[in-house]
């Protein structure tokens, strides 16, 4: 079963501390994406994974970093976190070809992070 | 600048109605198009995919538009279920591999109300 997994779903954090979102994938896929999604805007592209150890910045990537040792695992770090990411961070993962039109990125079901 | 622009913000029809959602954007170049279904506090689900000058797709009740000259697509919803409540997303491909970017709508709120 196709399947992008998340954890934790919901953390509370307070300004200062670390922070370490986890995603998995199941399908082998090459392509690993972290977004983020605050009301009113469409989802941030943070950063891409395109394989083991090649990760590039997105559009938003900083505050954050990044970590993939696996193919099918990739995390989000944010070193001392701030208020203003308190956000809900999506997972997506993809083949290479990420906008062929047959292959439709696999979203997880995203973590709700509150930065207090 | 947002490149792709969604309306309306929000919705609210009765079940069974039928409603449109429109996405206009600036992307280019444009490769592709998608449309996505985000139930609350879920992920984002692929309900249709259009690629081509005038394409048209069908997804059960879910139907698309494309035109690219226009840079404009419609979202078509027949007959409109409860479950049809969610936040509808477009999205805008510009290459086809995953060395492109993805430009995400805001999304259209729809609330289906017995």
């Amino acid at each position: 079963d196709m399947k992008v997994t998340q954890m934790p779903r919901y953390l509370i954090k307070r300004m200062g501390e670390n922070v370490l979102l986890e995603c998995g994938q199941d399908m082998s896929h090459e392509t690993m994406y972290w977004y983020r999604q605050d009301p009113g805007l469409g989802l941030q592209l943070i950063y891409i994974s395109y394989d083991v150890d090649s990760n590039s910045e997105g559009d938003i990537p900083k505050g954050y970093r990044v970590s993939r040792k696996k193919r099918e695992h990739f995390s989000l770090i944010l070193d001392s976190a701030k208020t203003n990411q308190t956000s809900v961070y999506f997972c997506a993962s993809s083949v290479f070809s990420t906008g062929a039109h047959n292959q439709a990125p696999l979203f997880g079901e995203g973590t709700r992070l509150s930065v207090l | 600048k947002t490149q792709v622009e969604q309306s309306p913000q929000s919705l609210v029809v009765r079940q069974g109605e039928n409603c449109v959602l429109q996405c206009n954007y600036s992307v280019t170049p444009d490769n592709h198009l998608r449309w996505f279904k985000q139930d609350t506090g879920k992920g984002l689900v692929s309900l249709t995919v259009l690629v081509h000058e005038n394409d048209k797709t069908s997804n059960g009740r879910y139907s698309a538009t494309l035109d690219k000259d226009a840079k404009h697509s419609t979202l078509h919803i027949t007959a409109t279920l409860l479950d049809d409540t969610a936040t509808y997303i477009c999205v805008v491909g510009d290459r086809g591999s995953a060395l492109g970017r993805l430009h995400f709508g805001a999304g259209t709120q729809l609330i289906v109300i017995p």
